[in-house]
């Protein structure tokens, strides 16, 4: 069966710097996608990034960048230069197998961005 | 990226009433729709799969007669809520999954109160 681990209940960081945000996830499946979501408080879930298990490369969208590594099974998120506005839910998900598959999600860390 | 339109957002109903909730994929065909339910400062919790014309595949201890699913196009799910109770209250998320790309794309979210 599929999971997906997030630790850190809440993380705290400083305006303008940078954050990891840790996922572990567990799999037996070779063809798995992993997502990262950001849910502020008015619920709506937003894309941020995603890293495919065959992807050679590390994802990078902007200011956040997925640091996968596979043989430890972790996709942890990083998000440079903080902002006031990246004050939110941010979950970590996987998709096993095909498009049609279900996507699970790990249960979330709140982040909040200190001025 | 694609838009998925989820109606209503907020809903109040009597104890013992029936609720349904409408996920729309605007711009895309989704063959396959999520529903999630998500308790207040908790994670989003797969209740079933859905698949266009064809029976909606519910998680373990989802009760397929309370939360009838149906997936009658390619481009609109609904979730009824059956002889709603107060513990039924919660925040309800649909996705889409768009045929082209598997990426997953969430609707806004339907938060339902029942009294």
């Amino acid at each position: 069966a599929q999971k997906i681990t997030q630790t850190q209940p809440g993380m705290f960081v400083q305006e303008k710097e940078a954050v990891t945000l840790d996922c572990t996830y567990d799999t037996s499946d070779p063809s798995y996608g992993l997502f990262w979501y950001k849910q502020p408080s008015s619920g709506e879930m937003i894309f941020l990034i995603y890293q495919g298990s065959y992807d050679q490369q590390n994802a990078t969208e902007g200011r956040y960048s997925l640091n996968f590594q596979k043989a430890r099974k972790s996709a942890n998120l990083v998000i440079s230069a903080s902002q006031l506005g990246d004050s939110a839910m941010y979950f970590c998900a996987m998709r096993e197998g095909g498009r049609g598959f279900k996507t699970i999600f790990g249960a979330g860390t709140r982040l909040f961005v200190k001025a | 990226g694609a838009v998925v339109s989820q109606h209503p957002s907020r809903v109040i109903c009597k104890s013992g009433t029936s609720v349904k909730i409408e996920c729309r994929s605007l711009d895309f065909q989704a063959t396959t729709m999520f529903w999630y339910r998500q308790f207040p400062k908790q994670s989003l919790m797969l209740m079933a799969t859905s698949n266009e014309g064809s029976k909606a595949t519910y998680e373990q201890g989802v009760e397929k007669d309370k939360f009838l699913i149906n997936h009658a196009s390619l481009t609109l799910s609904t979730l009824t809520v059956t002889s709603a109770h107060p513990e039924d209250s919660s925040f309800y998320i649909c996705s889409g999954t768009s045929q082209n790309t598997g990426e997953l794309f969430f609707g806004e979210g339907s938060r339902l109160t029942v009294l």
